[in-house]
Order: structure tokens, then C-alpha cells, then sequence
């Protein structure tokens, strides 16, 4: 039963646009919602995370967006440019237990 | 450099082999962790330690054994190899516990079972 559900599974953007990425969760007791990079050949990098008294966080280019009513978060990726061609990954915890990670989305950005 | 370090980069293991895959990070964290990730599937846990001398199993931990003897060390070993085991496995590491919940993970070792 997969507790984080991610989508699309792969995504084409133009260099200069926004990418988005959408997750959606069951679990109302999660309480930490990251985002994770990964580039080929590498491990996953932390990217930004939120937990869920806000309903944003900003970090740069890069936009977590939280709705907890509907239990859903999103990535935004402003002004995507092709060196953030890589694969992200969504994820949710409780209270620091392990991550629960989506499948994951494959990013292409376009030059 | 401070992270985790993961051991082999790749192996290719003959079906019913033995095999166990290092890691050690060094950055005292508390928890630790294995997930394998395969094409479509994303990230799955193998198995978690929250504290050095704890295990525990995630959502695919057959054919798996994990050890934490100390802090800094998470062994995760193959009994007997099976082509299913076939995946990329990270290792990762959390300050659970510790007012940081983010992981950090390693870069991986590439397993053909075979």
C-alpha cells in the first residue's frame, strides 16, 4: 500500500518555464514533507521540506506548496533551467520515523 | 568530508551467494537506513535502526538482514542472492530524534545478481 503518490512519472518543460510536481498522501498523522534531487549515478539530496502549520515555503527557485485539507503538496520549479533535469521524489513521515517516498518524477528541462 | 560512505559501487553476485553491502557514515547520527530503488518503483525501505543496537523492518526486508553493533555502521546483508534482488541500494542516515529529520543519503551500490 503506498502511503505517498506521485505525479506525473515524467515531465517535459521548456527552459524558462515552471515545473510542477504533485504528491498526495493519506496518512493525516505525517507531519514532515520533503523533497528530494537525484541525479544519475547519484543519491537523493534534500531539496526542501515543510511540515504542515504553513501552507508554503520558498527556497530560491524551488516552492513547496501545502494543502492540508485536501492532503496534497506540490513542487514548483520556477524559471526551470537544464541543469535541474534530474528525478525528484517526494516523501512524508511521522515524527521522524522513516520516509515514505513517491515513485518518483523524471524531469526533463529543455534548452 | 562529512556523509555517508557506501561499499561496493557495483558487484555482480552469482544467484545464492552471500553477500553484504557496508555502510558507515560519520556524522553520529541516531538513525539509519536501506532502501532499494528500482525503475518505477522508487524508494523502498529494507530495513531501519532508529538507536545503535535496534533494528527494524520496512516494506521489503525479506531475504535482507541488517546489523547496528555501533553508531557510525549499518551492514546490510544477502543471505542467498536472488535475481529479484537485483536494484540499486542506498544507504541514508537521520538526526531523528535530534531536531533534524532530513536524510543524507549515500550514493549508492549498484547490485546484479545474476
Amino acid at each position: 500500500q503506498q502511503q505517498v503518490k506521485q505525479s506525473p512519472q515524467s515531465l517535459i518543460v521548456q527552459k524558462g518555464g515552471i515545473s510542477i510536481i504533485n504528491c498526495a498522501y493519506e496518512n493525516t498523522a505525517f507531519d514532515y514533507f520533503p523533497w528530494y534531487q537525484q541525479f544519475p549515478g547519484k543519491g537523493p539530496a534534500l531539496l526542501i521540506a515543510i511540515r504542515p502549520d504553513v501552507s508554503e515555503k520558498k527556497e530560491g527557485r524551488f516552492t513547496i506548496s501545502f494543502n492540508k485539507s485536501a492532503k496534497q503538496f506540490s513542487l514548483h520549479i520556477m524559471d526551470s533551467q537544464p541543469g535541474d533535469s534530474a528525478t525528484y521524489f517526494c516523501a512524508a513521515s511521522y515524527s521522524g520515523y522513516a520516509l515514505n517516498f513517491g515513485k518518483g518524477t523524471s524531469l526533463l528541462v529543455t534548452p | 568530508i562529512a556523509g555517508i560512505t557506501q561499499a561496493p559501487t557495483s558487484q555482480i553476485l552469482a544467484a545464492g551467494r552471500r553477500m553484504t553491502l557496508r555502510c558507515t557514515q560519520d556524522m553520529r547520527h541516531n538513525a539509519m537506513y536501506w532502501y532499494r530503488q528500482d525503475l518505477g518503483l522508487g524508494l523502498r525501505l529494507i530495513h531501519y535502526s532508529n538507536t545503535a543496537g535496534t533494528t527494524g523492518k520496512g516494506e521489503v526486508p525479506d531475504g535482507y538482514s541488517v546489523s547496528r553493533a555501533n553508531t557510525d555502521d549499518f551492514p546490510l546483508t544477502l543471505a542467498s542472492a536472488v535475481p529479484s534482488q537485483t536494484s540499486v541500494y542506498f544507504c541514508a542516515s537521520s538526526a531523528r530524534g535530534q531536531g533534524s529529520y532530513g536524510y543524507t543519503f549515500g550514493s549508492g551500490t549498484r547490485l546484479t545478481v545474476v
